[in-house]
C-alpha cells in the first residue's frame, strides 16, 4: 500500500522565482492539505483540496496557490519566492470521510538563495 | 484561535528513562488530540489519537490520555530506547470553521543516550 509521496525531494531556488510541488495521496484517500514547516517549527496549514477544489485555507498570501487533480494528486505553486519561504513543505492525504487523521508525506526542502 | 503548547525543549534521556512530554490545547469545543513523530530528514508519522474526552491513545509503548479539565494530552512512555531519539509534534483537529486543519505544537526535541 503506496503512503503519501512528494516529489522532488529537494529544491533549489532565487528570490522572485517560481515553483511547483507535486504530492500523490495514500490509496483510497480523496483529499490533500499542505502545510509548511520552518526550520524548528511546527508545520502551518496552507489549505486543503477536496474534489478539485480548495475547500479551506489557512493564513498565507495569494502567492500561494494550488490545484487538484482527478486522480486526487496535488500540486502546489508559490510565486515570487522571497527568502522567508525557505521550509519544509509537507503534504498530507485523508479520507473525506475521516478529515481530522491526516497522514503525511516524507516533504519536499525548498531552499530560497 | 485554537493552539497547541507543547513543554520546553530539548529533552536529553539515558536509555530506559521514563519519558513524559507535556502538551496543552485551547480551542472552542473538543478538538481530537494527535501526536506525530518525525525522525531526523522524514515527514510527520502519526504515532497516536484520541478523539474525546479520557480517551487514551497508545502505540509502540507510548500513551496519552486525553484530559478535557486540564485541556491537556501529555505523552508518556515507561522505557525510552535510543531509537526513540526524534521530534514530537502535539496537534489538534476541532472542525468547524477550522476544518481540515490540523493544528500543531512547535515540537520537542528528544534525545536518547545509551
Amino acid at each position: 500500500d503506496a503512503g503519501v509521496t512528494q516529489s522532488p525531494t529537494h529544491l533549489i531556488k532565487t528570490r522572485g522565482q517560481q515553483v511547483t510541488l507535486r504530492c500523490s495521496p495514500k490509496s483510497g484517500h480523496d483529499t490533500v492539505s499542505w502545510y509548511q514547516q520552518a526550520l524548528g517549527q511546527g508545520p502551518q496549514f496552507i489549505f486543503q483540496y477536496y474534489e478539485e477544489e480548495e475547500r479551506q485555507r489557512g493564513n498565507f498570501p495569494d502567492r500561494f496557490s494550488g490545484h487538484q487533480f482527478p486522480n486526487y494528486s496535488s500540486e502546489l505553486n508559490v510565486n515570487a519566492l522571497l527568502l522567508g519561504d525557505s521550509a519544509l513543505y509537507l503534504c498530507a492525504s485523508s479520507f473525506g470521510g475521516s478529515m481530522e487523521t491526516q497522514y503525511f508525506g516524507p516533504g519536499t526542502r525548498l531552499l530560497v538563495l | 484561535g485554537d493552539s497547541v503548547t507543547q513543554m520546553e525543549g530539548p529533552v536529553t534521556l539515558s536509555e530506559e528513562a521514563f519519558l513524559t512530554i507535556n502538551c496543552t490545547y485551547t480551542a472552542t469545543g473538543y478538538p481530537s488530540l494527535f501526536w506525530y513523530v518525525q525522525y531526523p530528514g522524514e515527514g510527520l508519522q502519526l504515532l497516536l489519537k484520541a478523539t474525546k474526552a479520557d480517551d487514551k491513545g497508545s502505540n509502540k509503548g507510548f500513551e496519552a490520555t486525553y484530559r478535557k479539565e486540564t485541556t491537556s494530552f501529555h505523552l508518556e512512555k515507561g522505557s525510552v530506547q535510543v531509537s526513540d531519539s526524534a521530534v514530537y509534534f502535539c496537534a489538534s483537529y476541532a472542525g468547524g470553521t477550522s476544518y481540515g486543519k490540523l493544528t500543531f505544537g512547535q515540537g520537542t526535541i528528544l534525545t536518547v543516550h545509551p
